[in-house]
């Protein structure tokens, strides 16, 4: 079946853009969570949605960053007046109901703050 | 919050030996441990989990012990094979309602032929 999906696969921005990233989770799933990869850094969550439920924002580095999913299924990461240290590869994940549910990754997004 | 330490950074291995990555946490209410591998270009890969309610699982030639007490768990993978080269990450758990993963700072194994 269709897993994970996300895009763009790549984005090249200016420093001081916004950018919009997407994520389409697997059908049925319940709870989405973007996660952030940059070198030196590891794997970072950033946010949480669960069904209906407020998200958990607490992984987001800055008041920069928001994300919202709507109808349960699509989610969008925004990241507003980009910083070259926002560069990273952006990774969404999501599970049948959250908790200690298989956690399934997508490909990601590869933002390059230039 | 919960800290998850990865070791080693890198290892590489003749292909058929095995490789043994190991991972320590440090908040004792975590209680699920996935292992995920990630190939160049591609995002994290499951390749097998382990809850606290177990103290090891085996698939195929891949296998996970969990030491609850000294808080510890370790990937071992046996017969390795040059497409087994990857970055390879463990996570707990917090718990809870949410899940969200902590990671450790990946063990990019290379298998040579």
């Amino acid at each position: 079946g269709a897993g994970v999906s996300q895009s763009p696969s790549n984005k090249v921005t200016e420093k001081g853009k916004d950018v919009e990233l997407r994520c389409d989770p697997i059908s049925g799933h319940t709870a989405l969570y973007w996660y952030r990869q940059s070198l030196g850094q590891g794997l970072e969550f950033l946010i949480y949605f669960q069904g209906n439920s407020a998200p958990d924002k607490s992984g987001l580095p800055s008041d920069r960053f928001s994300a919202e999913r709507t109808g349960g299924s699509v989610s969008t990461l925004t990241i507003q007046r980009t910083q070259q240290e926002d560069s990273a590869v952006y990774l969404c994940a999501s599970s049948l109901a959250g908790g200690a549910d298989t956690q399934y990754f997508g490909p990601g997004t590869r933002l390059t703050v230039l | 919050g919960e800290n998850v330490e990865q070791h080693p950074s890198t290892l590489s291995v003749q292909e058929g030996d095995s490789a043994v990555i190991k991972c320590t946490y440090s908040d004792s209410a975590s209680n699920y441990f996935p292992w995920y591998k990630q190939e160049l270009g591609k995002g994290p890969q499951l390749i097998i989990d382990i809850r606290s309610n177990v103290g090891e699982k085996k698939d195929q030639r891949i296998a996970v012990t969990l030491n609850k007490t000294a808080k510890h768990f370790s990937l071992h993978i046996t017969e390795t094979q040059p497409e087994d080269s990857a970055v390879y990450f463990c996570a707990a758990s917090t718990w809870g309602s949410q899940g969200n993963l902590i990671f450790g700072k990946g063990t990019k194994l290379s298998v040579k032929p």
